[in-house]
Parts: C-alpha cells; sequence; structure tokens
C-alpha cells in the first residue's frame, strides 16, 4: 500500500521553512527520500532506517517515527534549488529491498 | 561513473507495435527496478531483480508486458503489444542490495518516455 503525504503541495519563499510528511498503513523497515525536477529521474536524497535516527544534509533533514510508521522531511531557510516534487518511499520489513513511493509533495520556492 | 543508462530516451509508436526499453545499472550493484511514472498512478514499481533473478514481478499490469535481465549490466522491458494507456514514463533504477531490506539509495536512470498513438 501507497504511503501518503502531506501536504501535497507547498509555496514558499526563499528562505522560509516547510515540513513534508509521510505515513505508512504498514510496520517499516526504512524510509528514503528523494527530490525530482521537472524532466528529470528523481534523486536520492537521504535514508533513514527503523530506530527513530535522524539525518541531515545540508539544510534539508529528516526524521523517522517508527512506532507512528512516520518520516518527515525539513528544509529550513529554503533554496530556489530546492524546488521540485519529494517523494518518500518506503521499505517494509519482509519486503526485500523494493520501495513503495508515496504520491509526493510538490515544491515551489519563490524569490 | 556513468549512473544507469537507459535508451531510448523517447519513444513514440502506434498502438499495438512492440516497444523495447532497455537498461545498463551501475557497475556493482546487484538489485534493478523497472518503475512507471504516470500524473495519475505516480511511481509505481513493475519488477525487481536482485543478482539478475526476478524477485518480485506483481507490479507487472498484464501479459503484455515482460522483462528480463540475461547478466549483471543489462535489463530490457518490453511492452507487445504496447497500448495507449501504456503511454508513461519508464524509469530503471540499481542499488547495492544483499536481496533485503537495503541500506544504500537507489540510483535512477534518465528515463524513457513513451507515447503510444
Amino acid at each position: 500500500q501507497q504511503p501518503v503525504q502531506s501536504p501535497q503541495a507547498v509555496i514558499l519563499r526563499e528562505g522560509e521553512d516547510a515540513v513534508i510528511n509521510c505515513s505508512s498503513s504498514k510496520a517499516l523497515y526504512s524510509v528514503h527520500w528523494y527530490r525530482q525536477k521537472h524532466g528529470e529521474a528523481p534523486v536520492f536524497l537521504m535514508i533513514l532506517l527503523k530506530g527513530g535516527e535522524q539525518k541531515g544534509h545540508d539544510k534539508i533533514s529528516a526524521s523517522f517515527n517508527e512506532k507512528k510508521q512516520q518520516s518527515s522531511l525539513y528544509l529550513t531557510a529554503s533554496q530556489l534549488s530546492y524546488s521540485g516534487t519529494y517523494f518518500c518511499g518506503t521499505q517494509n520489513n519482509n519486503a526485500g529491498n523494493m520501495l513503495t513511493f508515496g504520491g509526493g509533495t510538490r515544491l515551489m520556492v519563490k524569490p | 561513473d556513468a549512473g544507469v543508462i537507459q535508451s531510448p530516451r523517447h519513444e513514440v509508436t502506434e498502438m499495438g507495435q512492440e516497444v523495447t526499453l532497455r537498461c545498463k545499472p551501475i557497475s556493482g550493484h546487484n538489485s534493478l527496478f523497472w518503475y512507471r511514472q504516470t500524473m495519475m498512478r505516480g511511481l509505481e514499481l513493475l519488477i525487481y531483480f536482485n543478482n539478475n533473478v526476478p524477485i518480485d514481478d506483481s507490479g507487472m499490469p498484464e501479459d503484455r508486458f515482460s522483462a528480463k535481465m540475461p547478466n549483471a549490466s543489462f535489463s530490457t522491458l518490453k511492452i507487445q503489444p504496447s497500448e495507449p494507456r501504456d503511454s508513461a514514463v519508464y524509469f530503471c533504477a540499481s542499488s547495492l542490495s544483499g536481496g533485503r531490506p537495503t541500506n544504500y539509495g537507489y540510483t535512477f536512470g534518465s528515463g524513457t518516455r513513451l507515447t503510444v498513438v
């Protein structure tokens, strides 16, 4: 079953912050985050493993709450280059290393 | 490293024709995935190979779709006969994995935009 992402879309001004959420109805082994720019392939940002860890990548960080089966992606002091569609991909405990992707969150950063 | 290489980048074909999409994964990666992306359905997993063996093909829409991975450096996705509803962007991705949940991200190819008229 596909994880649910929210919001579906968000518009920011440069320098503003945003949070994108990803929720699953199944127990998770890990959560991946990807960014896709228009007309391009998804690009891997980070992976979070069960254990509730939080990771950072420049000014983009994420958390994973295994009990709630949720992950959140935090974008701080957004830059124009952050624009794109963000996807979470979830990996279940017993599903090999296949990812099921959420529907995506379209982020637009304006000057 | 050239990344995951897909060909062709664009394909326009008439309904009923056979279409073959190609993928060369990153050298050393042992997992390969075919995804399809549409506005309506998002990113859907079609089939997953581990060490050249198909592990899960439950996402393949119907018998018109088939995929092969004859060796570690090449995979094909074939649609025969093609239909307009097959129009989508098809992505190939590769990863390093032991067949279990992985600690590594996927690297996607640039995709093949398929249009069936």
